[in-house]
């Protein structure tokens, strides 16, 4: 299958601060990548859709304020966590789609503000 | 609203003791159904998609199957390594590229 990469994949920051994750679709060009969020035993909760070369659409809930998303090229997407607070804490998932086709996940990032 | 459910929330196994998983769906029309692989602290694994009602595929030891309202992923005779969390997806016409997940069913297949 398709490779997508996601760095870093554990990350400790401190409160206040700010984090960016990066989700790179490395064989082939990603039309859509999707940011989920995961807490421990639960699914996948989608917290937003991005398009290359336009704004992410989020889902109900997600703040885009705190909740940067980038997408500045069909291979690139990066996720901004910004002024970190320890509800942050949590697993991030990237994936990956191009048109209809399989979408393929990232590694995932544990994220943990102290 | 989309809907996806995956039952039993948990499964554990002998080694060689086979079984089924349920994803039953609830969309207004349905452009894919997707089963992920999901090992603790990674990322899901893609395994299947499936299209339209009667569809089946195969990968080793593992089998899925649609109908129009759910799918079953079958898993023949597992051994230790198929231990994971399997997630079920779906992909409505109306929602673009999203998909749906169900809340995942965790295998433990004991020796």
């Amino acid at each position: 299958g398709a490779v997508v990469s996601q760095h870093p994949s554990r990350v400790i920051c401190k409160s206040g601060t700010s984090v960016k994750i990066e989700c790179r679709s490395l064989d082939f060009q990603a039309t859509t990548m999707f940011w989920y969020r995961q807490f421990p035993k639960q699914s996948l909760m989608l917290m937003a859709t991005s398009n290359e070369g336009s704004k992410a659409t989020y889902e109900q809930g997600v703040e885009k304020d705190k909740f940067l998303i980038n997408h500045a090229s069909l291979t690139l997407s990066t996720l901004t966590v910004t002024s970190a607070h320890p509800e942050d804490s949590s697993f991030y998932i990237c994936s990956a789609r191009r048109d209809n086709w399989e979408a393929f996940f990232g590694q995932g990032t544990r994220l943990t503000v102290v | 609203e989309d809907q996806v459910t995956q039952s039993p929330e948990a499964l554990r196994l002998q080694e060689g003791e086979s079984s089924s998983l349920n994803c039953s769906y609830t969309v207004s029309g349905l452009r894919g159904l997707f089963w992920y692989r999901q090992d603790p602290g990674k990322g899901p694994e893609f395994l299947f998609t499936l299209y339209s009602a009667g569809e089946e595929k195969e990968k080793e030891r593992l089998k899925a199957t649609l109908t129009k309202k759910e799918s079953f992923l079958h898993i023949t005779a597992p051994k230790p390594e198929d231990s994971a969390t399997y997630l079920c997806a779906v992909q409505a016409t109306a929602a673009g590229n999203k998909l749906t997940f169900g809340g995942g069913t965790r295998v433990l297949v004991k020796p």
